[in-house]
């Protein structure tokens, strides 16, 4: 059964729009991730989220994990071309650290120049 | 960036040979990992492991076997490769700590079973 939700399944935004992705999750998360992928290639660690609230940033992308834990979001500001992929949640379901991530099905992010 | 590497990143293969993906990470993380990605589809963990001598199935069920002889290293094997088997394979590895951890990921080998 689907535990993490994405949606949109896809997007196509105009250059310098911004977008929002959103991660929701049947169960409480103890670790939210984010990852970028180009087609067909390994996945590029963006973000990891654990407290309820918490919210961090890396150059024009804010990922938020929301207070309950269930959902998180990912906000592009300004997108540009090279902001183009496939993004996906993962979330670890246990405190401890085991590692095991289930993952959503991904969200594709087309950028038009 | 990550150091973790797969080879080979792709493969054609017909039925019925032995096929081994390689992954090997330079981290010296305890934790590895396989996952199993099919086109538009999302990651499924097939395989992990928390170090050397220890290896456990992971949620979808898969007819590869993996070994962990070495921390830095983690192969997957397929013993008589079908179709079915197409598809892209991930490894990964995060260290072993408390809470939760990155999970850093190779660039994937795309393997087609013809």
């Amino acid at each position: 059964s689907q535990e993490l939700e994405q949606s949109p399944q896809s997007l196509i935004v105009q250059e310098g729009k911004n977008l929002t992705i959103n991660c929701t999750s049947s169960k409480t998360l103890y670790g939210l991730y984010w990852y970028k992928q180009k087609y067909g290639e390994g996945l590029i660690f963006l973000m990891m989220l654990q407290k309820g609230g918490e919210e961090k940033s890396h150059e024009k992308i804010t990922a938020k994990l929301d207070e309950k834990k269930q959902q998180s979001s990912l906000h592009v500001t300004a997108s540009q071309p090279s902001h183009a992929g496939i993004y996906l949640c993962g979330a670890a379901h246990g405190s401890s650290n085991t590692g095991k991530l289930i993952f959503g099905q991904g969200t594709t992010l087309q950028v038009k120049p | 960036e990550a150091d973790i590497y797969q080879t080979p990143r792709y493969l054609v293969i017909g039925t019925g040979k032995k096929i081994t993906l390689e992954c090997s990470q330079t981290m010296g993380h305890d934790k590895m990992y396989w996952y199993q990605q099919d086109p538009g589809m999302e990651l499924h963990l097939i395989h992990y492991s928390y170090g050397v001598n220890s290896t456990e199935k992971g949620d979808l069920s898969s007819e590869s076997t993996v070994s962990r002889i070495r921390t830095e290293h983690f192969p997957l094997t397929l013993e008589s490769a079908r179709p079915s088997h197409t598809s892209q394979y991930l490894c990964a590895s995060s260290e072993l700590g408390s809470g939760n951890t990155e999970a850093f990921f190779g660039q994937g080998t795309r393997l087609t079973v013809v």
